[in-house]
């Protein structure tokens, strides 16, 4: 069966501090997405990661993808209330680019 | 990316109707996608809206309750056929294949479906 696993699904933190959220799956795939969505808005592509070891940072925000292990990370550093959001994991398994989706991991930042 | 739209963005119906959605982007894309999203939840892939020819559907869902069109490459529909409370969702589309960023997937702003 076709699974991306997320940990965690909730994330309250302090601002300022560091973690790291976890997405896993168990298909082959070379091909993985982040998505940001905030309460009652749609879905913002936050990266694509296209290969193994493939690593891409924007502001606080970094993703990296291992393939071989079959796990994504999005780290977040120094966070900042502005981050608290919903963030979901994507993969592609199929020929015809469909996704499978994990549960999201809910993240707010307090002041 | 590009821009996408969805109308409408909410509607409330009653149990047996249909409504359609639509979906309409600013340039031509090679792949629309129709998803589901209840709230709270995470996203469904309901369709491909194939151009010229009939959707492909992912397990659970079939074109009777929710026929899609796709006349041409910046536009699709999806219909959500007799209605019942559970049908209650938000219904995105997503489109790929944009020629400055092929690899991404891009939503449209969805539309918040509420059956009574």
């Amino acid at each position: 069966e076709l699974k991306v696993e997320q940990n965690p699904l909730f994330l309250s933190m302090q601002e300022g501090k560091n973690y790291t959220i976890y997405c896993n799956y168990s298909t082959t795939s070379d091909r993985l997405y982040w998505y940001r969505q905030d309460p009652g808005k749609s879905l913002e592509s936050l990266f694509v990661l296209l290969s193994n070891g493939a690593v891409k940072q924007e502001g606080r925000l970094m993703a990296s993808l291992d393939t071989k292990a079959r796990l994504s990370t999005l780290h977040i550093t120094a966070a900042v209330h502005d981050l608290s959001a919903t963030y979901f994991c994507a993969v592609d398994w199929g020929s015809n680019y469909q996704l499978i989706w994990g549960a999201g991991t809910k993240l707010i930042i307090k002041p | 990316s590009a821009v996408i739209s969805q109308k409408p963005s909410r509607d409330i119906c009653q149990r047996g109707t249909s409504l359609t959605i639509q979906c309409q982007v600013d340039s031509q894309v090679t792949m629309m996608f129709w998803y589901r999203q209840q709230p709270g939840q995470s996203l469904t892939l309901i369709a491909t809206a194939n151009q010229g020819s009939e959707a492909t559907y992912e397990s659970g869902f079939v074109i009777d309750k929710f026929p899609i069109s796709r006349p041409n490459l910046t536009f699709s529909t999806l219909t959500v056929s007799n209605m019942s409370p559970e049908d209650s969702s938000i219904y995105l589309c997503s489109v790929m294949g944009l020629p400055s960023s092929y690899n991404e997937q891009f939503f449209g702003p969805g539309t918040r479906l509420t059956v009574l």
